[in-house]
C-alpha cells in the first residue's frame, strides 16, 4: 500500500543533541511537507519542497534543518538551536495543491 | 498571509446531537479548503475538501460542510454525531491560484458522550 512512513514514533534525547526525524513515501509525490503539532496550537509549518534538491523555510523553520537529496525522502533534524523541540512532528506529501495532504503517523519527540 | 480561525477549542456533544464546528479564514482571493480528522492515536485524515463548484460538499462518515465566500467560512456539520466521532477536527485553507502550502487552524477536539 501507498503511504507515508515516519520513524520511530517516539524518540527521546537529551538537551543539546541533534537530533534526525525520517520521513519516507511511496506515492510519488513531489510536494513533502514538516509541521510540527502542539497542544491548542494546531499544526505549524517548518519547511517544505516542491522539488528534489530543493525546499523553502516554513513559518516556524529557526532551529531545524531539512534535506531533499531523493525523492521519496524529506528527513528533518532538530538542532539544539531548537529552543522548544519537544513536540509531535508531522511529514505530509501532496500531489497538486487542490488535493490536500497524505500525512505521516508522527514521530513525538522528547527531549530531556 | 492567511490565517484559519477555528471557533472553539472543545466541544461536548451527547450522541444523536448535531454537530457545526466553525471555521473562517482571512484570505481574500480564490481558495482551496479542507477539514482533516485526527482520532485519538491516529494520523490525520481527510474528511472534505472544496475547491471549485457546489459550495456544499459531502465527505466521509456522514460529514458535510458549506463554503460561504462572502462571510469566509467553511463550517463543518453532521446531522446525528456517534460516539466514535470523538476525535480532533482541523479546518486548512491554501490559495487556489499557483503553488501554496496548507495554513490550519488549531483544532477542536469533539467529545461525545455515549
Amino acid at each position: 500500500d501507498g503511504g507515508i512512513t515516519q520513524s520511530p514514533k517516539y524518540l527521546f534525547r537529551k538537551e543539546g543533541q541533534n537530533v534526525t526525524l525520517s520521513c519516507e513515501q511511496n506515492l510519488n509525490h513531489d510536494a513533502m511537507y514538516w509541521y510540527r503539532q502542539d497542544p491548542g496550537q494546531g499544526l505549524r509549518l517548518i519547511y517544505y519542497s516542491q522539488i528534489v534538491n530543493d525546499f523553502q523555510k516554513g513559518d516556524i523553520a529557526e532551529g531545524y534543518s531539512v534535506s531533499r537529496e531523493k525523492k521519496e525522502s524529506f528527513p528533518l533534524t532538530v538542532t539544539s538551536a531548537q529552543k522548544n523541540p519537544t513536540a509531535f512532528y508531522l511529514c505530509a506529501s501532496s500531489i497538486g495543491t487542490a488535493n490536500g495532504y497524505t500525512f505521516g503517523s508522527g514521530t513525538r519527540l522528547t527531549v530531556v | 498571509a492567511q490565517s484559519v480561525s477555528q471557533h472553539n477549542h472543545h466541544v461536548i456533544l451527547s450522541e444523536a446531537a448535531s454537530l457545526e464546528l466553525g471555521c473562517n479564514y482571512s484570505y481574500g482571493g480564490t481558495v482551496n479548503l479542507f477539514w482533516y480528522v485526527q482520532y485519538p492515536g491516529q494520523h490525520l485524515q481527510l474528511l472534505l475538501k472544496y475547491f471549485s463548484g457546489d459550495p456544499l460538499v459531502k465527505g466521509i462518515k456522514g460529514f458535510e460542510a458549506e463554503f460561504i465566500k462572502s462571510k469566509f467560512s467553511f463550517n463543518l456539520r453532521k446531522p446525528s454525531v456517534q460516539w466514535s466521532d470523538t476525535a480532533e477536527y482541523f479546518c486548512a485553507v491554501n490559495e487556489g491560484e499557483g503553488y501554496s502550502t496548507l495554513t490550519f487552524g488549531k483544532g477542536t477536539m469533539l467529545l461525545v458522550s455515549p
